[in-house]
């Protein structure tokens, strides 16, 4: 069973720079597709974007001059960078798994919650 | 670019039948894309509930079933009972492969 872990700093300033890191156990990161999603309390879930094993990605496109990821295949990580954030970044991130034929989430992370705060 | 809308909530009591749209635009779910279901209990990570319009993962109760027409799709949750309170978000994309949720809609057990 292919497990996600979120990590991270839990308090971001604001213009600083978002950075999370996902590990997968249980399961190989290669051949596969990984994204992060949010979710501000009490609020809906955002698709950020993904990252594929060779490095390849694909972002939602209003947070596309922001966004970085990377993966590191043989670390089974994979990560998010979200530059210049603000109060309206704050949410739990969750990392996840991607189902490249159905197009569907089929293993997400517990998330984390990072707030963006002075 | 495709958005999809929910029923901010819906209720009823144990045991009945209810139902949760999700309506796209043609340019999303409207077109050949299927939509996909995730529940979200209080406090946890959500989870597919079914996937591909109407199919269920295993170990999804039958409780649970899917159906699309056109533009729109919906969730239908039979015998509701207690444990079935949560969000539920409905999933799709579009022709770049950008992913859609829904607002989501909360579901109150009376």
């Amino acid at each position: 069973q292919v497990q996600l872990q979120e990590s991270g700093p839990g308090l971001v300033k604001p213009s600083e720079t978002l950075s999370l890191t996902c590990t997968v156990s249980g399961g190989s990161i290669s051949r596969y597709y990984w994204s992060w999603i949010r979710q501000p309390a009490g609020k809906g879930l955002e698709w950020i974007g993904r990252i594929y094993s060779s490095g390849a990605t694909n972002y939602k496109p209003s947070l596309r001059s922001r966004v970085t990821m990377s993966v590191d295949t043989s670390k089974n990580q994979f990560s998010l960078k979200l530059t210049s954030v603000t109060a309206a970044d704050t949410a739990v991130y969750y990392c996840a798994r991607e189902d490249g034929e159905q197009w569907l989430v089929d293993f997400w992370g517990q998330g984390t919650l990072v707030t963006v705060s002075s | 670019q495709s958005v999809l809308t929910q029923p901010p909530s819906v209720s009823g009591a144990p045991g009945q039948r209810v139902t949760i749209s999700c309506t796209g635009t043609s340019s999303g779910i409207g077109a050949t894309y299927d939509v996909h279901w995730y529940q979200q209990l209080p406090g946890t990570a959500p989870k597919l509930l079914i996937y591909g319009n109407n199919r269920r993962p295993s170990g999804v109760p039958d409780r649970f079933s899917g159906s699309k027409s056109g533009t729109s799709a919906s969730l239908a949750i039979a015998g509701l009972q207690a444990e079935d309170e949560g969000d539920y978000y409905c999933q799709s994309f579009d022709s770049r492969l950008i992913f859609v949720f829904g607002a989501g809609t909360k579901v109150t057990v009376l």
